[in-house]
């Protein structure tokens, strides 16, 4: 079955420094993985994608993402935190498709970012 | 400006009570999707619908109904709501293709009491 693993319900990080969430999916085959974050208060916006290529993405706000076949991992990171980076980020994959054209975004539990000042 | 609209933002309702969540897309996307967020739990997929009077089950479907009579809306009805649908409700959209990601309203806070 398909799902996705963010195994960092919570992460706290200085302001200023190096940010990696991890995502791990269980997929039969490449699907399309995406980053979302979600401010508190707000709906989810989509910071990046991937599905083949150059298996590190960039995103908005600064972030990208390595996606590592090998691993199954989609990890999302960010070289320097800001205090509004502050936020719950999410993972998920895109799964289906093709002729029937159904397809399913499956999401993460969610990981929520803390920055100290 | 492209966007999905919900509608109320928040709402406090009692047990019972018929209530209905709008949900507006402006970007003729095909895919529409109901989700609900839980502490701990995610994002779990109520309803989805692939196209207008096309409408299937998600995850989570108990207790709800949806329906796409036209392209741009898809409401949720909840027919007689308990406190276990307490929750926040987000409605999202997205074109033919899973490869360009969903666009997401700014979500519903439903109570239940």
């Amino acid at each position: 079955a398909q799902s996705v693993t963010q195994p960092d319900i919570h992460i706290t990080v200085s302001e200023g420094a190096s940010l990696e969430l991890r995502c791990n999916y269980s997929y039969g085959a490449t699907p399309y993985l995406f980053w979302y974050v979600q401010s508190p208060g707000q709906g989810l916006q989509l910071l990046l994608k991937y599905f083949s290529g150059d298996t590190l993405v960039q995103g908005i706000k600064g972030f990208e993402a390595e996606f590592k076949r090998s691993q199954s991992s989609f990890n999302l990171r960010k070289p320097s935190v800001h205090w509004s980076d502050a936020a719950e980020y999410f993972c998920a994959v895109g799964a289906g498709g093709g002729t029937s054209g159904t397809y399913k975004y499956i999401f993460g539990t969610g990981t929520r970012l803390k920055v100290l000042a | 400006e492209a966007q999905v609209t919900q509608n109320p933002r928040y709402l406090i309702t009692v047990t019972g009570k018929k209530l209905t969540v709008t949900c507006s897309q402006n970007m003729n996307h095909e895919y529409m999707s109901w989700y609900r967020q839980d502490p701990g739990l995610g994002l779990r997929q109520i309803y989805y619908s692939m196209n207008v009077e096309v409408t299937d089950k998600g995850d989570v479907p108990e207790g709800y109904k949806v329906s796409r009579k036209e392209k741009r809306n898809f409401p949720l009805i909840l027919e007689s709501p308990s406190p276990n649908q307490t929750s926040l409700y987000f409605c999202a959209s997205s074109p033919r293709t899973a490869y360009y990601g969903y666009t997401f309203g700014s979500g519903t806070r439903l109570t239940v009491v």
